[in-house]
């Protein structure tokens, strides 16, 4: 398995609170990926990383941000959390050759 | 903007069976593809890939077939077996470094 590890595994937290979800690789890839997967929707991007300090938005960006400070580390932050992210949210990463993308095991998130 | 769609929402197939599993992308650009297989509670997992340069890659018991023509790709894997059951989904590659995923067909293999 790639070494992709994400934390917390599960979270319940209360609408308007800051949440905080992170990301870790031991593979030294440069390309980092926050999605989230919801029932009925295909896996949708958050945000990704290119490399260290260097992020984009994806199509479902409002809400969120990331941050990027060390090659092995992505973070997820919601801001002021809202029923509307409750969501399972997987990390990715992938190399800039070959493109296999690999996935860590999800954060289950309840928002309340 | 782009997509990436399943054919059947459900498959269901007799264990020793083969299984083959559809999926239609819109970008005619798209360069690469993956096939990913989901169980429950778990992360994505990877399972084959295939160039936009290839029509056919085969791995162990898989093997993707990809249609440029009409912008399809298929999975197709020899002798279900019930470690086989799980959600399969495509993704492709879009413009820079995006992937597009479609919603997955879950495979149910009936001992």
């Amino acid at each position: 398995d790639a070494g992709i590890t994400q934390s917390p595994r599960h979270k319940v937290t209360e609408t308007g609170t800051p949440v905080t979800l992170r990301c870790h690789q031991t593979e030294n890839h440069r390309y980092m990926y926050w999605y989230r997967q919801d029932p009925g929707h295909g896996l949708r991007l958050i945000h990704y990383s290119y490399g260290v300090k260097d992020t984009d938005k994806g199509e479902v960006s409002d809400g969120y941000s990331v941050s990027r400070s060390k090659t092995e580390d992505f973070l997820l932050t919601l801001e002021s959390a809202t029923s509307s992210q409750t969501s399972v949210y997987f990390c990715a990463i992938r190399d800039a050759d070959p493109n296999e993308q690999f996935f860590g095991p999800g954060t289950r998130l309840t928002v309340l | 903007g782009e997509s990436v769609g399943l054919h059947l929402p459900t498959l269901s197939v007799q264990e020793g069976d083969n299984s083959i599993i559809n999926c239609a992308y819109s970008n005619s650009a798209s360069d690469y593809f993956i096939w990913y297989k989901q169980e429950s509670g778990k992360g994505p997992q990877f399972i084959i890939d295939i160039r936009s340069n290839m029509d056919k890659r085969q791995g162990q018991r898989v093997t993707v077939l990809l249609n440029k023509t009409v912008k399809h790709l298929s999975l197709q894997i020899a002798a279900t077996q019930p470690g086989d059951s799980a959600v399969y989904f495509c993704a492709s590659k879009g413009a820079g470094n995006q992937f597009y995923f479609g919603t997955g067909t879950s495979l149910t293999v009936i001992p």
